[in-house]
């Protein structure tokens, strides 16, 4: 089993609508959660970053972090053709440097 | 602001021979970690970086090393190349170690 899952996708939305990403993970010590996007053949860009449980809103995007269930959702309202893009999960315990990521999330919004 | 930069951007080796790839940390930062990414997976931590010392190791073998100069730029050494070494490396730069931020990645081709 892996430490964190992802489902891959791919998800295709029409621009507007709202986007749903979610991970799970297995390690109970995950207390850092963030959202990266990387467009194809281009490094992850850090989207959100949260801190245990709870919600934090940035503009269009939504970062939930259930740790009782360890789930994490993002959500991208009005969704945009340029989200078009893989979103990866990660997660590292405190005082630990490495981050564990999900596999990504294919997202296409279509125009 | 100059974010972190890599090089090369691709880079085409023959199985058994080695590798030097590069990076500079987003200015202010002084940790640098590295991560290889496989077509359709996250990244996988191989190491990082701290007042010139390995601070954390992933789970990769020793062929896999790296270096920190004074000036927080680091090298990533991969001797003894493997086919299953293609992927995408991405260098990510912290201040402290922790909200990492990433940079565009070497694509790395073993032949």
């Amino acid at each position: 089993q892996k430490e964190v899952e992802q489902d891959p996708g791919p998800l295709s939305v029409p621009e507007g609508a709202i986007v749903s990403l979610n991970c799970t993970y297995s390690n109970s010590a995950f207390q850092y959660f963030m959202w990266y996007r990387q467009y194809s053949r281009k490094g992850p860009e850090l989207l959100m970053y949260t801190y245990s449980s709870g919600n934090k809103e940035d503009g269009r995007f939504t970062a939930q972090v259930d740790k009782s269930s360890k789930y994490i959702s993002l959500f991208i309202r009005d969704s945009q053709p340029s989200d078009s893009a893989t979103y990866l999960c990660a997660m590292r315990p405190s005082n630990d440097y490495k981050l564990s990521f999900g596999a990504g999330t294919t997202v296409t919004v279509r125009a | 602001d100059a974010g972190v930069t890599q090089s090369p951007t691709h880079l085409i080796k023959t199985r058994g021979q080695q590798v030097t790839l590069r990076c500079s940390p987003k200015s202010g930062h002084d940790t640098v970690s590295w991560y290889q990414q496989a077509l359709g997976q996250g990244p996988q931590f191989i190491f990082q970086y701290y007042e010139e010392e390995e601070r954390q190791r992933g789970n990769f073998p020793d062929r896999f090393s790296g270096h920190q100069f004074p000036n927080y730029s680091s090298e990533l050494n991969v001797n003894a190349l493997l086919l299953g070494d293609s992927a995408l490396y991405l260098c990510a730069s912290a201040w402290g170690g922790y909200e990492q931020y990433f940079g565009p990645g070497t694509r790395l081709t073993v032949t």
